[in-house]
């Protein structure tokens, strides 16, 4: 099973600013089969980022994925309040899907 | 516009059988090659997959569950069910249903299941 890993695991940020998340595979995933997720309190998650690097339908062009092997992040140009949340990560592997931990990225 | 809804008790007792159905509304379960799956998230923790079933039957269970769980579709009432036996408090959490091919793209509102006697 295919283990990853997030950090930090609390980004304080102020509005404006660049929020990087990082996602490390315990082994390679295909660039494929990463997707990044947001989650605010009380909601299901939202598909943010998938294949890596490509948006979502209707995802505003401040969220960027990149990354390939076993290293991934999830870049926020410029913190919008709306932004302030929990990410995830998820990869699809040998017939088994796993998430990370989650990154709480909260207003500084 | 395809919808899920999760639907089941809210309280199970301990070693009992937790089940819950995903009703989807919309569109077809059984059209398109889609997975749909189970997810959890226990108060205040992370993500958990538990397991999907594809449109033609297929399973597939995480691996930490497997002895536990069973997901099944029928397609005549839209919906797909989940069946997680022997449970404890360790299975308390907000259940989801989702729709996914490598990730998930569409998913329900989520459902507290609580474990207690």
């Amino acid at each position: 099973e295919i283990v990853l890993t997030q950090s930090p695991g609390t980004l304080s940020l102020s509005p404006g600013e660049r929020a990087t998340l990082s996602c490390r595979a315990s082994q390679s995933v295909s660039s494929s089969y990463l997707a990044w997720y947001q989650q605010k309190p009380g909601q299901a998650p939202r598909l943010l980022i998938y294949g890596a690097s490509s948006r979502a339908t209707g995802i505003p062009d401040r969220f960027s994925g990149s990354g390939s092997g076993t290293d991934f992040t999830l870049t926020i140009s410029r913190l919008e309040p709306e932004d302030f949340a929990v990410y995830y990560c998820q990869q699809y592997g040998s017939s088994a899907w796993t998430f990370g931990q989650g990154t709480k990225v909260e207003i500084k | 516009q395809l919808q899920l809804q999760e639907s089941g008790p809210g309280l199970v007792k301990p070693s009992e059988t937790l089940s819950l159905t995903c009703t989807v509304s919309g569109g077809s379960i059984s059209s398109s090659s889609y997975y749909w799956g189970w997810i959890r998230q226990p108060p205040g923790k992370g993500l958990e997959w538990i397991g999907s079933i594809y449109y033609s039957g297929s399973t597939y269970y995480n691996p930490s569950l497997k002895s536990r769980v069973t997901i099944s579709v029928d397609t005549s009432k839209n919906q797909f069910s989940l069946k997680l036996s022997s449970v404890t408090a360790a299975d308390t959490a907000v259940y989801y249903c989702a729709r996914h091919r490598t990730n998930f793209d569409l998913w329900g509102r989520g459902t507290l299941v609580t474990v207690s006697s």
